[in-house]
C-alpha cells in the first residue's frame, strides 16, 4: 500500500522568505509527526499531532515555525522568515497510534529545505 | 526518556552476523527498546522492539540483558543493503510517541 509521501522533495529558497511543507500520511493513522534532520545528526523531533491537534509542539525552535493538521490527515509545516540554519531534511512519519506499543512508526522520504 | 549510547561505526563482512550494541543504563521500568535504521536518502525505518525478553523478526533480533542496562540487535547474515545507521531509541509506553534519536551506529557491511 502507499506508504507516507511528502512533497516537495527538495525545496530551495532564498533567506528571509516562506515555504510551506507537506505530509501525506498512511490513511488511517491518527498519529502524525514532523522531525528535522541536519547534515550527520539523528532526526530532531519537532511537533506531533494526534487527530488534527497539536498535542506536543515542544521541539518547535522558535515562533516562526508553525504546523497544521485541519482535516485529521495531511499535513503542512510552515516556515516563516527562513534562515540559512533551516536548511535540513524535513521528515514526516505517521503511525496507527500514537505511544502504542509497538511505536512503529512508518517515515515519508523527506523534504530537503537549503535556504540560501 | 533514558539515553543511550551507540558506537559511531562499525564494519561488516558481508553475510556474516552483524551485532549492534546499544547501552541504555538509565533505563526505568516501563520503557522499551526500539531500534530503527537509516538507509542514506531515505527516512528511518521500524526494526524492532522489546521491553525485557530477547525478540526476534524477519529482519533482526534484539537481545536485552538481565539487568536491561544494555541491549544488541543481531542481523544475522548481513548484506549490502543493510548498509546504514542504526538507532537505539529508549522510550516509555504511556509516551506521545515521540522518537529521540542520538547519533547511532553507521554500519558499513562489506563485501
Amino acid at each position: 500500500g502507499a506508504g507516507v509521501s511528502q512533497t516537495p522533495s527538495n525545496k530551495v529558497t532564498e533567506k528571509g522568505k516562506y515555504v510551506e511543507l507537506r505530509c501525506d500520511p498512511i490513511s488511517g493513522h491518527t498519529a502524525l509527526y514532523w522531525y528535522r534532520q541536519s547534515l550527520g545528526q539523528g532526526p530532531e523531533f519537532l511537533i506531533y499531532f494526534q487527530g488534527t491537534g497539536a498535542a506536543d509542539d515542544s521541539g518547535l525552535p522558535n515562533d516562526r515555525f508553525f504546523a497544521v493538521r485541519p482535516e485529521g490527515s495531511v499535513s503542512t509545516l510552515k516556515i516563516q522568515r527562513t534562515e540559512r540554519g533551516d536548511s535540513a531534511v524535513y521528515l514526516c512519519a505517521s503511525s496507527l497510534l500514537a505511544g502504542g506499543i509497538p511505536n512503529e512508526q512508518f517515515f515519508g522520504p523527506g523534504t530537503r529545505l537549503t535556504v540560501l | 526518556d533514558a539515553k543511550t549510547t551507540q558506537p559511531p561505526s562499525m564494519d561488516c563482512a558481508e553475510g556474516r552476523a552483524a551485532n549492534l550494541p546499544c547501552n541504555h543504563s538509565t533505563i526505568s521500568g516501563n520503557e522499551y527498546v526500539y531500534w530503527y535504521r537509516q538507509i542514506h536518502s531515505q527516512g528511518p525505518q521500524y526494526i524492532i522492539h522489546g521491553l525485557k525478553n530477547n525478540e526476534t523478526n524477519e529482519m533482526a533480533s534484539l537481545i536485552i540483558t538481565e539487568d536491561r542496562k544494555s541491549s544488541t540487535l543481531i542481523l544475522p547474515h548481513a548484506t549490502l543493503r543493510d548498509t546504514a545507521v542504526y538507532y537505539c531509541i529508549v522510550t516509555w509506553s504511556g509516551n506521545t510517541g515521540k522518537l529521540i534519536f542520538g547519533q547511532g551506529t553507521t554500519l558499513q557491511v562489506k563485501p
